[in-house]
């Protein structure tokens, strides 16, 4: 079974500039996870979605993070501007539904360096 | 209040012994699960264990076991037998109903040859 995929693995951008990551989840999982890693820290959750509804994105900081899930199935998340603040690992998760004893299977992250 | 603490940020051990990494959690749910998972320097999380905090028997997965005492909070990770392998963070994750993951601090650990 494929796992979690995400593209591109890394991307440095100068401030101000916009940045687009991709995530495939994997195949018949409903329910798709984006965590924002800094770090030395653990994963804060960004974004979640359920299908292509989204469950909670209280912690996604909505003036300039914005992410969608067309299909329900692959999912983008966009940063424009962004600031310095911003680099860190953006990991992609998935799990088959949202309960809570469903593991998360994470894919590889993409790793983003803001100047 | 942090709902997931983890005191060691770094652990050393020697292959082939055994290590406990902790983690210890706030939560005044009855029903909740409890999660591990290995991140290596690739980056990528690995899920290792699963305990529901139903589950009477401690969960294991191979050389990973979890001592999972629910009135005091804890679900520390057990490997044995060390491998050169296991070197990476290990994170201590929990998930309460109608919450999504929290994920602790980690701890890095380190197998000495």
């Amino acid at each position: 079974e494929a796992g979690v995929a995400q593209s591109p693995r890394y991307k440095i951008i100068e401030k101000r500039q916009s940045v687009a990551f991709w995530c495939n989840p994997i195949s018949g999982h409903a329910t798709l996870y984006w965590y924002q890693q800094i770090l030395g820290q653990g994963p804060k959750l960004l974004i979640q979605f359920q299908n292509n509804g989204v469950v909670d994105d209280s912690q996604l900081p909505k003036d300039r993070f914005s992410a969608e899930r067309l299909k329900g199935v692959d999912s983008t998340l966009k940063i424009q501007p962004a600031k310095l603040e911003d680099s860190a690992v953006y990991l992609c998760a998935s799990s088959l539904r949202d309960s809570i004893q469903e593991t998360q299977y994470f894919g590889p992250g993409t790793r983003l360096l803001v100047l | 209040a942090q709902k997931i603490t983890q005191t060691q940020p770094g652990m050393f051990v020697q292959e082939k012994e055994a290590v406990t990494l902790d983690c210890t959690y706030d939560t005044s749910d009855q029903s909740y699960g409890l999660f591990w998972y290995k991140q290596p320097s690739s980056g990528e999380m690995i899920f290792l264990i699963y305990q529901g905090s139903y589950d009477e028997q401690n969960a294991t997965e191979g050389r990973y076991s979890l001592n999972f005492q629910k009135a005091r909070k804890s679900a520390n990770l057990v490997i044995s037998a060390s491998q050169l392998g296991d070197s990476a963070m290990y994170f201590c994750a929990m998930r309460e109903a109608g919450q999504n993951f929290v994920f602790g601090p980690g701890t890095r650990l380190s197998v000495l040859p």
